[in-house]
Parts: structure tokens; sequence; C-alpha cells
């Protein structure tokens, strides 16, 4: 299994841009998280979904950040505008609904610099 | 909040050495976690310990467990300077229906190795 894949690896962009952060979980899994990470917040979670349902949105900073899961294989997090103080490590997560259900397997990370 | 609180924020010691990490939390849980971010990655799980259960072995990790004092610790024996990492807890929440399958993470503990 190639694990959570998430792209861009990095992205710097300017201030006012909008910016689009993509992951696509493990196959068979069925919760999918949004992460931001910063020096200052440490990990902070930001939505998260179940079955393609966001379930808890009560992180996402504000109206600017919106997130989707179109499909149990594809999910997109979305800052429009973006600003300086978004500027942070975003990851995605997955976890399977039973077994190991409470294990989160992480991608590797989006580096975003908002200029 | 349901976090985590990891102690020390960081740790410096010998190859060789054992290192020990401890974390707090405040609310009654189902299961703790840790997990390893090496720097510039994303976070990898190591070893889940249930509410039941007081302690857990797994290669050169120790992880025990006091649900009484809501603490757990994590013990590294024969560290390797490979093993420089922070390292988070996390926990579940349990009983929470709105927020079942999120995970609570601390700010981490930044252990090096010196070889």
């Amino acid at each position: 299994d190639a694990g959570v894949i998430q792209s861009p690896r990095h992205e710097v962009t300017e201030m006012g841009q909008e910016v689009t952060l993509r992951c696509k979980p493990i196959s068979g899994h069925d919760y999918l998280f949004w992460y931001r990470q910063t020096m200052m917040r440490g990990l902070e979670l930001l939505i998260y979904f179940n079955n393609n349902v966001p379930i808890d949105d009560s992180g996402m900073p504000e109206d600017r950040f919106s997130a989707k899961m179109p499909n149990a294989s594809f999910s997109t997090l979305k800052i429009q505008p973006s600003e300086p103080r978004d500027s942070a490590v975003y990851f995605c997560a997955s976890s399977p609904s039973t077994g190991s259900r409470d294990t989160q397997y992480f991608g590797p990370g989006t580096r975003l610099t908002v200029l | 909040s349901q976090q985590g609180e990891e102690d020390p924020q960081a740790l410096s010691i010998q190859e060789g050495e054992n290192a020990t990490m401890n974390c707090s939390y405040k609310t009654s849980i189902n299961n703790l976690q840790w997990y390893r971010q090496n720097s510039g990655r994303g976070l990898v799980h190591l070893i889940l310990i249930r509410s039941n259960e007081r302690e857990k072995h797994s290669g050169r990790l120790r992880v025990t467990l006091d649900t009484s004092k809501k603490s757990s610790s994590l013990l590294i024996t024969a560290s390797r300077a490979a093993d420089t990492a922070s390292y988070f807890c996390a926990t579940d929440a349990k009983s929470k229906g709105s927020t079942l399958g999120r995970l609570y993470f601390g700010r981490g503990t930044q252990l090096t190795v010196w070889p």
C-alpha cells in the first residue's frame, strides 16, 4: 500500500491567492482527517470526515478554509484567499473503521508558505 | 481541552541511555497512543495502550498507563541516534459520540540522542 498521499509537497504562494491541497487516503479507510502544524500552535485538527461526510469542522479557522471529500479516495482543503498566517504544514491522515480503527496514518504533509 | 500534554518539552541524551517521556490528559479515555515524527515528515504510530491495560511493550519501547492519575509514560531503552524525533501522545474521547473517531494530540517532546 502506498500510504496516504498528499500533493503538493511544497506550495509557495502570495497573499490573496487560492490554495488547494489534495489528499488520497489509504484504500478502505473510512475516516479522513486534516491537520495543521505550526511551532506556535502545535498540531491542530481542522476537520474530519467519516464515509465522506464531514463530522466535525469546528477546528476550521474561518470561512476562508473549506474542505471537501467527493469520494472515498480523494479530499481537498482549500484556502481562499490565503494569508501569511496560514503558513504551516498541513497533514492529511486516515484511519480504518474496524480493527485498528483508532490508529491514524499520516501523509507526508504539504508545507505551505504564503508570502 | 482534552489534549494530552507531554513532559518534558525537550530531552537530550547520549546513545545507549534510556529516554522517558510523560503524558498527562484530562478526560476519560478508551485508549492512549504514542506517535513519532521525524523532522519534515508525518507522524507515525508507535504503540497503543487500552484503558484496561497498565503496561505494554514493543521492541525497545515500553508504555505505561495510569488511568487514576490520567498519565502515561513512554520509555525508549538503549536509545540510538536514529531515535531523534518528536514524540506525541494522543488520546481518544470516551463516550463523545459527536467526536467519535478523532484523537487529541499533545504538543510533543523533542528527543535528541547524541552519538
